[in-house]
């Protein structure tokens, strides 16, 4: 069974620009969890699709969005990007809900922002 | 502020000892889990325990959870050279927030040779 695939891989992006970071969760999988990581404030919880609904949001600002789409495939978007959001972008799916099945996690894909 | 914390934040010890990790918690829980992340392999899945579960073991693997105390802890017996590695607890945020994974700030681990 493939894991969690992640595109791009790395990304360097301008302040004020926008990007779009895509995840193929495990087949059979519904939910798609998005995370950030950072040296400073560790692994931080974005947002969960289950079904195409978001379930819940974490506290970021409304430049963080995401979808997920029919085939459980999910994106999220960053737009008016800040040097900030230079981070390590997790994609995690899972059988169900996030916080009672295990979450497979992608390979994650490195934005940095000039 | 983070829901889990770990202590300690870094743990060195020699292959063949155990390591123990702990984890504290702010809110109830509904499940608390333990997952693992290094260079080569990403974050892993461990173990994942219910607020109704007060051990449970995965091979070498040993997790302990105590909700009176809003406790946690991961025992690593035999560590090997693979092992080294951060281990985060995630949980939910209890009846409020149920489906929001927090996770702590980490233990570093790492194994001498």
């Amino acid at each position: 069974k493939a894991g969690v695939t992640q595109t791009p891989r790395y990304l360097i992006k301008t302040r004020g620009q926008q990007v779009t970071l895509s995840c193929s969760p495990i087949s059979g999988h519904r939910s798609v969890s998005w995370y950030q990581q950072t040296p400073g404030q560790g692994l931080q919880f974005l947002f969960e699709y289950f079904s195409e609904t978001q379930r819940n949001k974490g506290n970021f600002p409304g430049r963080f969005s995401g979808r997920q789409f029919s085939n459980s495939r999910s994106e999220m978007n960053v737009s008016t990007l800040e040097l900030g959001d230079s981070a390590l972008y997790l994609c995690a799916s899972s059988l169900g809900t996030a916080h009672s099945y295990e979450q497979y996690f992608g390979p994650g894909t490195r934005l940095t922002v000039t | 502020s983070q829901q889990g914390e770990e202590d300690p934040q870094a743990l060195s010890i020699q292959e063949g000892e155990n390591a123990t990790m702990n984890c504290s918690y702010k809110t109830s829980i509904n499940n608390l889990q333990w997952y693992r992340q290094n260079s080569g392999r990403g974050l892993v899945h461990l173990i994942l325990i219910r607020s109704n579960e007060r051990e449970k073991h995965s091979g070498r693997l040993r997790v302990t959870l105590d909700t009176s105390k809003k406790s946690s802890s991961l025992l690593i017996t035999a560590s090997r050279a693979a092992d080294t590695a951060s281990y985060f607890c995630a949980t939910d945020g209890g009846d409020s927030s149920a489906s929001k994974i927090i996770f702590g700030s980490g233990t570093r681990l790492s194994i001498r040779p």
